[in-house]
């Protein structure tokens, strides 16, 4: 079946900008996780949802990030007046059930984003 | 936090060699899983062993964990080209799942 699909695969913005980044997950999987890793380095995670509940945004590095989950199934994370310290790459991540992380996560192929 | 740190954090064998990479942790878990990246993009998820197993295997891949110690080691025997990426353990537990800085492997043929 299909697996998690994110776009855009790349995105160059310039600084201050605002920026859109989109996630399906895979079907029926109620758990959904962004992550951020710069160059060389491991995953930053970001915020989860899990279900109907409140998402976890302990990660989120500032309040110019921002994330929803529409009908419990697509993600869109939003960076406003983006930085070039937000150069990165997003990873979005979804599992079934938990987001305790009892269940393996499904990566996608993540965005590129440049922020010049 | 209960971050997992992998050792070494890079590592270069032979082709047909083992590759052993280790990972720490802070608190207690539930499970611990072994995650592997290409290129920078997407993981792919290994092997998840939990906190009640000390030994698991799946194909050329055998992980243990000890918790009395909170460390866990993947092994990877008669290791191909194609195994090189990094490697990356993460752990679970009452917070989502956190990821260590991974391991570099490259495998020489």
């Amino acid at each position: 079946g299909a697996g998690v699909s994110q776009s855009p695969s790349n995105k160059v913005t310039e600084k201050g900008k605002d920026v859109e980044l989109r996630c399906d997950p895979i079907s029926g999987h109620t758990a959904l996780y962004w992550y951020r890793q710069s160059l060389g380095q491991g995953l930053e995670f970001l915020i989860y949802f899990q279900g109907n509940s409140a998402p976890d945004k302990s990660g989120l590095p500032s309040d110019r990030f921002s994330a929803e989950r529409t009908g419990g199934s697509v993600s869109t994370l939003t960076i406003q007046r983006t930085q070039q310290e937000d150069s990165a790459v997003y990873l979005c991540a979804s599992s079934l059930n938990s987001g305790q992380g009892f269940y393996e996560q499904y990566f996608g192929p993540g965005t590129r984003l440049t922020v010049t | 936090s209960q971050q997992g740190e992998e050792d070494p954090q890079a590592l270069s064998i032979q082709e047909g060699e083992n590759a052993t990479m280790n990972c720490s942790y802070k608190t207690s878990i539930n499970n611990l899983q072994w995650y592997r990246q290409n290129s920078g993009r997407g993981l792919v998820h290994l092997i998840l062993i939990r906190s009640n197993e000390r030994e698991k295997h799946s194909g050329r891949l055998r992980v243990t964990l000890d918790t009395s110690k909170k460390s866990s080691s993947l092994l990877i025997t008669a290791s191909r080209a194609a195994d090189t990426a990094s490697y990356f353990c993460a752990t679970a537990g009452h917070t989502p799942l956190v990821f260590g800085k991974g391991t570099r492997l490259s495998v020489i043929a």
